[in-house]
């Protein structure tokens, strides 16, 4: 089982819906990133967290840290927003250990106009 | 605004022929980090550095060396490149923090025939 999980893998939405993409974990962290990934394009940090909730335009991100789940809303979806979204988490740094990220396979969001 | 420019693209490599990735991040960051990624597998991390000429293995390192000569560079090595390291490869850094945000680059598509 991988420490990191996303639902869904695929999903497909109409403009204008309202998204939810889950990620859950199972190791302890000290931060939690949601990235974007465009086809053929490098990779943009839209936020890290490591409690309750934040906000940038159109995008949501929550973290439960005692439930060891965190969600990316998109709110009037439009189809620039089509893109792989990735959920990562930034491991518990232990003595001697090398405080690194452990990713999700990413969501794949097509948003159809 | 900040940036982390990978050297190449698009390449394309015969097997056995050695292969030089090169990174190059201007935001003074202590971590820098090679990972490839792959369909299903997600992000995978090759080699991390924490510091000049520092570096430690990641979770795949075989086949791979890295090199951190100075700050703002760190090169991936393919020492005889096969047909299985076809991959996108993907050079992130960040600064030496709790939960450093993550600034990647546009990647770079190594196809091995």
């Amino acid at each position: 089982k991988n420490e990191v999980e996303q639902s869904p893998q695929n999903l497909t939405a109409q403009e204008g819906e309202f998204i939810t993409i889950n990620c859950s974990y199972s190791v302890g962290i000290s931060a939690l990133h949601w990235l974007q990934q465009h086809p053929g394009g490098g990779i943009v940090s839209l936020f890290m967290l490591s409690s309750g909730k934040k906000k940038h335009g159109r995008l949501i991100a929550t973290i439960n840290i005692q439930e060891k789940h965190s969600s990316l809303h998109i709110t009037a979806s439009h189809p620039r927003d089509s893109a792989v979204y990735i959920c990562a988490v930034r491991s518990e740094r232990r003595r001697g250990a090398t405080n690194k990220l452990i990713f999700g396979t990413g969501t794949l969001l097509a948003v159809q106009p | 605004d900040v940036k982390v420019t990978q050297s190449s693209r698009y390449l394309v490599k015969r097997t056995g022929e050695k292969v030089f990735l090169e990174c190059v991040q201007d935001m003074d960051h202590e971590n820098m980090f090679w990972y490839r990624q792959d369909p299903g597998l997600g992000l995978r991390l090759i080699y991390f550095s924490y510091d000049v000429k520092m570096k430690e293995k990641g979770d795949i390192p075989e086949g791979y060396s890295v090199s951190r000569e100075k700050k703002e560079r760190f090169s991936l090595i393919l020492e005889s490149a096969s047909t299985n390291q076809t991959s996108m490869y993907l050079c992130a850094s960040s600064l030496w923090s709790r939960t450093g945000e993550l600034f990647f680059g546009e990647g770079s598509r190594l196809t091995v025939l």
